[in-house]
């Protein structure tokens, strides 16, 4: 199977400032990733599709100016929460389905844990 | 947009027996159905999926079944082990590089 490498696996901040979560494709080029966020509980929700060179597009009720996406590379794309607040701790999640494999089967990061405290 | 419909949310079954969980999505489009467990503060872990040119599919203790008409799958365990004891997901896309849409879950419990 291919590779999904996420980083940090958690991360503790506080009230107001800024956080960097990081997604790889360690063996397979990913021209499109996908940004999910999972409350405790509750289902992958999808936030946003990383598009490598364009703009993410975004789910309908998610802050694109909060939630910004970069994806410069064919292998790396990272979703910063810009001023978190308690209510962004959540668990969040990359994914990516490669091309050519021969399999429609999508590969998620080890996930990150972020708590705003 | 595609909308997946999960049944039960939760689940409890005896050491042994077998348990089902349903889902049903709105997409017609949709061509990819992959089942996921998933434990608690780990990534979902694929257990079987099935595209939309099969009917059924087995792997050991587990199946999916799919019927296009009436838009729903299920997924089957016979056996059920405590180990099996985990939230599962199901879910549906168009296929190709379109995101997974996720029911919302069923906390399957297995007693000993």
């Amino acid at each position: 199977g291919a590779v999904v490498s996420q980083h940090p696996s958690w991360v503790i901040c506080k009230s107001g400032t800024s956080v960097k979560i990081e997604c790889r494709s360690l063996d397979f080029q990913a021209t499109t990733m996908f940004w999910y966020r999972q409350f405790p509980k509750q289902s992958l929700m999808l936030m946003a599709t990383s598009n490598e060179g364009s703009k993410a597009t975004y789910e309908q009720g998610v802050e694109k100016d909060k939630f910004l996406i970069n994806h410069a590379s064919l292998t790396l794309s990272t979703l910063t929460v810009t001023s978190a607040h308690p209510e962004d701790s959540s668990f969040y999640i990359c994914s990516a389905r490669p091309a050519d494999r021969g399999t429609s089967e999508a590969f998620f990061g080890q996930g990150t844990r972020l708590t705003v405290v | 947009g595609e909308n997946v419909e999960q049944h039960p949310s939760t689940l409890s079954v005896q050491e042994g027996d077998s348990a089902v969980i349903k889902c049903t999505y709105s997409d017609s489009a949709s061509n990819y159905f992959p089942w996921y467990k998933q434990e608690l503060g780990k990534r979902p872990q694929l257990i079987i999926d099935i595209r939309s040119n099969v009917g059924e599919k087995k792997d050991q203790r587990i199946a999916v079944t799919l019927n296009k008409t009436a838009k729903h799958f299920s997924l089957h365990i016979t056996e059920t082990q405590p180990e099996d004891s985990a939230v599962y997901f199901c879910a549906a896309s168009i296929g190709g590089n379109t995101p997974l849409v996720f029911g919302k879950g069923t906390r399957l419990s297995v007693i000993a």
